[in-house]
């Protein structure tokens, strides 16, 4: 079974622009949980689809959107990029919302923002 | 919100000694706590996980142990090789948040020859 797949891998961005980023789950799953990963912040959620409807949502500006089609694939959309919004965007994806439901990372799509 | 501390930054073991990892959380709500490792250039990999109503739980050089009172949780990596190097995150998980995954900061373990 295919793992969970990132497009695109990396990016180079100017600040101002915007950006999107695509996650593909595994087969059969049907949540997909954005995470950014800095050096100095580490691991961060940023939010969490179920069904095509955001569940739950982490700290950060609402330059930060996502969504998800009916397929289970996901994109996050970065709005008026900053310097700081570079990072490695991480993607998981589980078969349901439960608590033990096993996330599975992609191998992230890394935004450098100049 | 969930707070989760994670202890050492750094490790350095020798190739065959054990490693110990450890993670203290605040809200008494999680249940849940799974431990990635994440190679360079990788996504993290979950290896164990264990549930609020364990105590302990065991695949085979990984142990992952639990403590609810003190709110405190470690991983064990018995008979350490060259391959377990990598970055270590533990997670925890709190009722209700959905899957909502909180990690700690991470420790990089270097396991030397």
């Amino acid at each position: 079974k295919a793992g969970v797949t990132q497009t695109p891998r990396y990016l180079i961005k100017t600040r101002g622009q915007q950006v999107t980023l695509s996650c593909s789950p595994i087969s059969g799953h049907r949540s997909v949980s954005w995470y950014q990963q800095t050096p100095g912040q580490g691991l961060q959620f940023l939010f969490e689809y179920f069904s095509e409807t955001q569940r739950n949502k982490g700290n950060f500006p609402g330059r930060f959107s996502g969504r998800q089609f009916s397929n289970s694939r996901s994109e996050m959309n970065v709005s008026t990029l900053e310097l700081g919004d570079s990072a490695l965007y991480l993607c998981a994806s589980s078969l349901g919302t439960a608590v033990t439901d096993t996330q599975y990372f992609g191998p992230g799509t890394r935004l450098t923002v100049l | 919100g969930e707070n989760v501390e994670q202890h050492p930054s750094t490790l350095s073991v020798q190739e065959g000694d054990s490693a110990v990892i450890k993670c203290t959380y605040s809200d008494s709500a999680s249940n849940y706590f799974p431990w990635y490792k994440q190679e360079l250039g990788k996504g993290p990999q979950l290896i164990i996980d264990i549930r609020s109503n364990v105590g302990e739980k065991k695949d085979q050089r990984i142990a992952v142990t639990l403590n609810k009172t003190a709110k405190h949780f470690s991983l064990h990596i018995t008979e350490t090789q060259p391959e377990d190097s990598a970055v270590y995150f533990c997670a925890a998980v709190v009722t209700g948040g959905g899957n909502k995954l909180t990690f700690g900061t991470g420790t990089q373990l270097k396991v030397e020859l």
